[in-house]
């Protein structure tokens, strides 16, 4: 079945700590997006990637880190500069064709607790 | 700047019955296209439907609908002959082509709950 993945489902960080959330697709999707989701909001865009080798920051880049050196794989790196950084987090992917019905699919989502 | 408002933060139907979600977007575009999902307690992000704006049909998926009015901004999703399982967030999304990235633009969302 092809579909996005995402581990863990659920992380504790302590203060002062780096984590990584892993993101993995199998749909052969060009683009690659990372969301972060607070209570009573709606995502926001933390980071995307069309390429390989290529990202671009979103709305809410400062704190986190990304690298895409394979098509299926997109981690991001919450690290302790970030200051809020408990939030559930959804990886997303698309063809990235550009074409207007080029639809966003997401992952089951991670959830971080920073104790 | 791309908006997205969805001014329902909660909504209750009966099992069976027709229920309306609302959203209204704010865009200077006249090339984009919207999105509704879904998103269970279990939190995956499920896309249901999508409308763009020189469509001359308003969407359809299943049981979905979009009720797509381009002059008023507004983009409301419509379901029919509810069930249980309808149950969870419900997301409008927006995205503008003229960037030539895939941005999608969240409201805050409504929060669906089906009664037997």
């Amino acid at each position: 079945d092809g579909g996005i993945t995402q581990s863990p489902k659920y992380l504790f960080r302590k203060e002062g700590q780096n984590v990584t959330l892993s993101c993995e697709q199998n749909l052969n999707h060009d683009a690659m997006y990372w969301y972060r989701q607070d209570p009573g909001q709606g995502l926001r865009l933390i980071y995307y990637s069309q390429i390989v080798n290529d990202f671009q920051k979103g709305d809410i880049a400062e704190g986190y880190s990304v690298s895409r050196e394979k098509k299926e794989s997109f981690p991001l790196t919450v690290t302790s500069a970030q200051k809020n950084p408990t939030a559930f987090y959804l990886c997303a992917s698309s063809m990235g064709s550009g074409g207007r019905t080029d639809t966003q699919y997401f992952g089951p989502g991670t959830r971080l607790t920073v104790l | 700047a791309q908006k997205i408002t969805q001014t329902q933060p909660g909504m209750f139907v009966q099992e069976k019955e027709a229920v309306t979600l609302d959203c209204t977007y704010d865009t200077s575009d006249q090339s984009y296209g919207l999105f509704w999902y879904k998103q269970p307690s279990s939190g995956e992000m499920i896309f249901l439907i999508y409308q763009g704006s020189y469509d001359e049909q308003n969407a359809t998926e299943g049981r979905y609908s979009l009720n797509f009015q381009k002059a008023r901004k507004s983009a409301n999703l419509v379901i029919s002959a509810s069930q249980l399982g309808d149950s969870a967030m419900y997301f409008c999304a927006m995205r503008e082509f003229h960037t030539g990235f895939q941005k999608l633009v969240f409201g805050t969302g409504t929060r669906l709950l089906v009664s037997p």
